[in-house]
């Protein structure tokens, strides 16, 4: 069975710092994982996916994860964060054909 | 391309009447998955299918609560009698791969509200 532990459930950040979200995953096999977000009034939306290839994996609108598996993290960062990143991040995983785990989701609010 | 399409958007409706949410998912992929989500219980998959067939319905709360997909283009999920404790956004996605390979397309929810 896997799990998925995101770390704070708000992160607040000024313009133009750094976004740091954080997600640990258990898993008793090699993992798949994805980082989602959702914006107001929409589904979630994927943002990237780690499987099993390159450990530094980079998505959309400049985010970027990489996978840890010493420390099995798999922690969400941008290095400027835009008003427009105002949103709520999930962390999931998926192993050995079980079906996809969700966190419970980060809330980012960004600061002018 | 269009993605996982629901209606309808949001619904309101008295306790003990029957709510049906409707999801078309994308064309050619064959998983399909309901969720819930809600402030105090966050995202919850409901039930999911393979090619039409219910495979894990583990996450359905009650007996209250069903799910059909009675062809590769259409879901629905009902709720009979529906109770105030059912007021969510419930979410449809669709995927190519059941394996977590693939990721999953959410459509943009259907916001139930029972008075």
């Amino acid at each position: 069975a896997q799990s998925v532990t995101q770390l704070g459930s708000h992160v607040s950040v000024s313009e133009g710092a750094l976004v740091l979200l954080r997600c640990n995953y258990s898993s008793s096999v090699p993992p798949y994982l994805f980082w989602y977000v959702q914006y107001p009034n929409q589904g979630l939306q994927l943002l990237l996916k780690y499987t099993s290839a390159a450990t530094l994996v980079k998505g959309i609108n400049g985010f970027e994860a990489e996978f840890k598996k010493s420390e099995t993290s798999f922690h969400l960062t941008k290095p400027s964060a835009h008003m427009s990143d105002a949103a709520e991040y999930f962390c999931a995983v998926s192993a050995g054909g079980f079906k996809t785990i969700f966190g419970a989701g980060t809330r980012l609010f960004v600061k002018a | 391309d269009a993605g996982v399409i629901q209606s309808p958007r949001h619904e309101v409706t008295e306790m003990g009447q029957e709510v049906t949410l409707r999801c078309k998912p994308i064309s050619g992929h064959d998983y399909l998955f309901w969720y819930r989500q809600t402030m105090m219980r966050g995202l919850e998959l409901l039930i999911y299918f393979n090619n039409n067939v219910p495979i894990d319905d583990s996450g359905m709360p009650e007996d209250r609560f069903s799910a059909k997909m009675p062809n590769a283009s259409f879901s629905t999920l009902k709720i009979q009698p529906s109770e105030p404790r059912d007021s969510a956004v419930y979410f449809c996605a669709s995927s190519s791969s059941g394996q977590g390979l693939q990721p999953q397309h959410f459509g943009d929810g259907t916001r139930l509200s029972i008075l």
